[in-house]
């Protein structure tokens, strides 16, 4: 059964770039969108983008002049970047898989990163 | 964006009582609706997506109905496992939105 794991420091500094990784247990990449998602503390849930296994991406304009993301199939991972972060950008981030790039069908287990000097 | 408009925020309900949860988009999603549960801790999960299309492996009792910018999820009988936060998710145009919640407590 194909599992999600997100993995990246739980603490960065203001105006930094915040780095992420998931890395998908088994099972081809292809033929399904990657996708990030985040829940600041105690409130709802902020769809950030997500990445083809072919490497075309799709951004939340919000959060779209700061967002890159990137694929290695080669190793079962895909990446999220967020630069110039703030407190506001304090959050669980989850990575996600999703069915024609809309439905969230399997999620990681979230990590949360902390905006703070 | 389309604006997911949940309520109620909060719903206190006893096992075995019937829930239902209201979901309204701003404009028609027609029926490119999901439905997902999170508990304390956990990563949301998929119940249903298409307004009413069950996802594999989630019980009977929950159901989803609607179409155009009203919806609504509805727990038959809630078990003990329910009681949770509910989340509704437009897939019919980026970005994807959700609606801010709906807390079901036991009463």
């Amino acid at each position: 059964q194909v599992q999600l794991q997100e993995s990246g420091p739980g603490l960065v500094k203001p105006s930094e770039t915040l780095s992420l990784t998931c890395t998908v247990s088994s099972g081809a990449m292809n033929s399904y969108y990657w996708s990030w998602i985040r829940q600041p503390p105690g409130k709802g849930l902020e769809w950030i983008g997500y990445i083809y296994y072919s490497g075309s991406t799709n951004y939340n304009p919000s959060l779209k002049s700061r967002v890159t993301m990137s694929v290695d199939t080669s190793k079962n991972q895909f990446s999220l970047k967020l630069s110039s972060v703030t407190a506001a950008d304090t959050a669980v981030y989850y990575c996600a898989r999703a069915v024609g790039g809309t439905v969230i069908s399997l999620w990681g287990q979230g990590t949360l990163v902390t905006v703070s000097s | 964006d389309i604006q997911m408009t949940q309520s109620p925020s909060t719903l206190s309900a006893s096992v075995g009582d019937r829930v239902t949860i209201t979901c309204r988009a701003s404009q028609s999603i027609s029926s490119w609706l999901a439905w997902y549960q999170q508990k304390p801790g956990k990563a949301p999960k998929l119940l249903i997506y298409k307004a009413s299309s069950l996802e594999s492996g989630v019980p009977s009792r929950f159901s989803g109905s609607g179409s155009g910018t009203e919806f609504t999820l509805t727990i038959s009988s809630p078990q003990p496992d329910d009681f949770a936060t509910y989340y509704c998710q437009q897939h019919n145009s980026y970005p994807l939105t959700f609606g801010g919640g709906t807390k079901v407590e036991i009463k």
